[in-house]
């Protein structure tokens, strides 16, 4: 089976710090995602990457960057958080074809 | 961008009944996915089926079902004999093949089980 790993269930930060979200998978995906998940809204799409290195903005990437230097792993970065940024993270990955999986999601909130 | 409607804020269901859960979706495109996801409380999203818009016949498995109709673009998902453990978020999604990185999900149905 599919493991994809946040770091982090809970993560408690103040505004204005640098936050860093961490997302493993092992099945040698190449695509992987952010999505930040809200009542009501859904999931939204933060960041995608499809390759080492490469990303693309999604719905929502204002105030947030990523980072894929090694193909398992896609990281998540507030540069500086804020309360409206309070919310939970889901990574996913996937293959080529089929359904995403997803890490058990990280609820962060920013005071 | 293709779009994924789920008209059903909330629903709820007895112990031991069938409900059905509601996805529209809008695409010009001929080939694609469609899954349908369940989150509990416990947070983490779980595939419960898959449809591959090519294959005719409505994915089964076990207690639940999908009533694909490709023409009217609609992809409800069904759970017979409902048990207490399918209390969640149930989430419709959509995958291009075209687009094939990107995932488009709609709001979500909440799920009771009524003991």
């Amino acid at each position: 089976d599919v493991k994809v790993t946040q770091s982090s269930r809970y993560l408690v930060k103040r505004t204005g710090e640098k936050v860093f979200l961490e997302c493993v998978q092992d099945m040698d995906h190449e695509n992987m995602f952010w999505y930040r998940q809200d009542p009501g809204l859904g999931l939204r799409l933060i960041y995608f990457s499809y390759d080492v290195k490469m990303k693309e903005k999604g719905d929502i990437p204002e105030g947030y960057s990523v980072s894929r230097e090694k193909k398992e792993r896609f990281s998540l970065i507030l540069e500086s958080a804020s309360t409206n940024q309070t919310s939970m993270y889901l990574c996913a990955s996937t293959g080529p074809r089929g359904p995403q999986h997803f890490g058990d999601g990280t609820r962060l909130s920013i005071l | 961008a293709q779009t994924v409607t789920q008209s059903q804020p909330e629903m709820s269901v007895q112990e031991a009944e069938t409900v059905t859960l509601s996805c529209t979706y809008d695409t010009s495109e001929s080939d694609y996915y469609l899954f349908w996801y369940k989150q509990p409380p416990s947070r983490q999203m779980i595939l419960v089926i898959r449809q591959e818009a090519y294959k005719q016949q409505n994915a089964t498995e076990n207690r639940f079902s999908v009533n694909f109709q490709k023409a009217a673009k609609s992809f409800s998902l069904k759970i017979s004999d409902s048990q207490l453990g399918d209390a969640a978020m149930y989430f419709c999604a959509y995958r291009s093949p075209l687009t094939g990185n990107q995932f488009y999900f709609g709001t979500g149905t909440s799920l009771t089980v009524i003991p």
